[in-house]
């Protein structure tokens, strides 16, 4: 059983240039979550999908960033023209819908994102 | 959106129990509790969870109060390699946005 798996895991990149990071849930997990992360602080939500339909987004998603899940499997978060702010850990997690069980929801280890 | 407070950082001795609290007064009457940690530069990693009672597994036990309204982690043995950042989490109301605060980072003392 393989978990929630990310790549790159590490990604230096140029102010202004476009990104994109990739998450594989763990199988058959029908909910999938991008979180951000910065130092010393806790993971903040993205957004969330079930199946391949984006549910919710955070206002923290500016129209610069996007994220997709096209056949309800992987998905990926893209962020255009980059800036410094950017750098980050982003996060991704998934969870199997919620069975009267909780939900809990599984992370992978992040890709970490450095705008010079 | 519902939160959660808890401590910035505690100690604890190794082979003693850790005990990490966490306030979440606002916790809808249906949401359960939820508690991750994370080691430095690393994803965050489920513990446990629970709703109304007391849960245990191979890593730790989960204390709730009658109210709900605050829970307890409970690391009986703690480790070196306990070392890390433990989050108390519940989810927004009527969403799936999970909330995390700062959390507590614990260290266990050699």
């Amino acid at each position: 059983d393989t978990g929630v798996s990310q790549n790159p895991r590490h990604k230096i990149t140029k102010r202004g240039q476009n990104v994109t990071f990739r998450c594989d849930p763990i199988s058959e997990h029908n909910r999938l979550y991008w979180y951000r992360q910065t130092l010393g602080q806790g993971p903040e939500f993205l957004t969330y999908f079930q199946n391949e339909a984006q549910l919710e987004k955070s206002r923290l998603l500016s129209d610069r960033f996007s994220a997709e899940r096209p056949k309800g499997s992987f998905s990926t978060l893209e962020i255009q023209r980059t800036e410094q702010g950017d750098s980050a850990m982003y996060l991704c997690a998934s969870s199997l819908a919620d069975r009267g069980l909780g939900n809990t929801i599984y992370f992978g280890e992040g890709s970490w994102l450095t705008v010079v | 959106d519902a939160k959660t407070t808890q401590p910035p950082s505690m100690d604890c001795a190794e082979g003693r129990a850790a005990n990490l609290p966490c306030n979440h007064s606002t916790i809808s009457g249906n949401e359960y509790v939820y508690w991750y940690r994370q080691i430095h530069s690393q994803g965050p990693q489920y513990i446990i969870h629970g709703l109304k009672n007391n849960e245990t597994n191979e890593m730790a036990s989960l204390i709730i109060t009658e109210d709900r309204k605050s829970s307890t982690l409970i690391l009986p043995h703690a480790t070196l390699r306990d070392t890390a950042v433990y989050y108390c989490i519940v989810r927004a109301s009527g969403t799936y946005k999970y909330i995390f605060g700062t959390g507590t980072r614990l260290k266990v003392l050699a």
